[in-house]
């Protein structure tokens, strides 16, 4: 079964601690996001990349960290510095940048 | 101005109705469109794509393009109470090396038994 596999799927952490979110895909995709949805808003991007070893920050990138060592994975870290962290995170790819994006199930993660 | 709009609803109406789902776009170079489903605390699931204008049909669902008014619209018939959900449009310019995935809102949609 193909398809984009994020965990957990709810996540607590205390406020100043740092956190990874994991997100793997087993679709061959080149292109892997990260996004944030918040209530009542849209998704906004925070990391893209395009190849591996390669990424490029979103429009809301800061406070946020991503590594790409491996074409499956794309884990994206919250740290301390990400003022309101307590969101909804997607991760999504691609088989190429501009093409339709699949997305994995969602990680909830609340900051207190 | 947002480049993607889309009426964020909620939109409610009674099975078996028609709906319409509609987004509007301002640039012109957008030519790649998509249809997402979103249930609640789940992850958007690719319904539809349709590439330039005309229209594009799935079992109940209907894409369709208008370049010339940039206006896309999906249409539901038939509507079930498992099609509530949100419903994002999504669009790019295709083979521009500048191009990237821009999303709407999302519009709430309710299905009435």
């Amino acid at each position: 079964d193909g398809g984009i596999t994020q965990s957990p799927k709810y996540l607590f952490r205390k406020e100043g601690q740092n956190v990874t979110l994991s997100c793997e895909q087993n679709l061959n995709h080149d292109a892997m996001y990260w996004y944030r949805q918040d209530p009542g808003q849209g998704l906004r991007l925070i990391y893209y990349s395009q190849i591996v070893n390669d990424f490029q920050k979103g429009d809301i990138a800061e406070g946020y960290s991503v590594s790409r060592e491996k074409k499956e994975s794309f884990p994206l870290t919250v740290t301390s510095a990400q003022k309101n962290p307590t969101a909804f995170y997607l991760c999504a790819s691609s088989r190429g940048f501009d093409y339709e994006q699949y997305f994995g199930p969602g990680t909830r993660l609340t900051v207190t | 101005q947002k480049e993607v709009e889309q009426d964020p609803g909620p939109l409610s109406v009674p099975e078996g109705a028609i709906v319409s789902l509609n987004c509007t776009y301002s640039n012109s170079a957008f030519q790649y469109f998509m249809w997402y489903r979103q249930y609640s605390r789940k992850g958007p699931e690719l319904l539809m794509y349709t590439y330039s204008s005309g229209n594009k049909e799935d079992g109940r669902f209907t894409a369709q393009v208008d370049k010339s008014s940039k206006y896309i619209s999906l249409f539901i018939r038939d509507s079930q109470p498992s099609d509530s959900a949100t419903y994002l449009c999504a669009m790019s310019a295709r083979y521009s090396s500048a191009s990237k995935i821009i999303f709407g809102s999302g519009t709430r949609l309710s299905i009435r038994p």
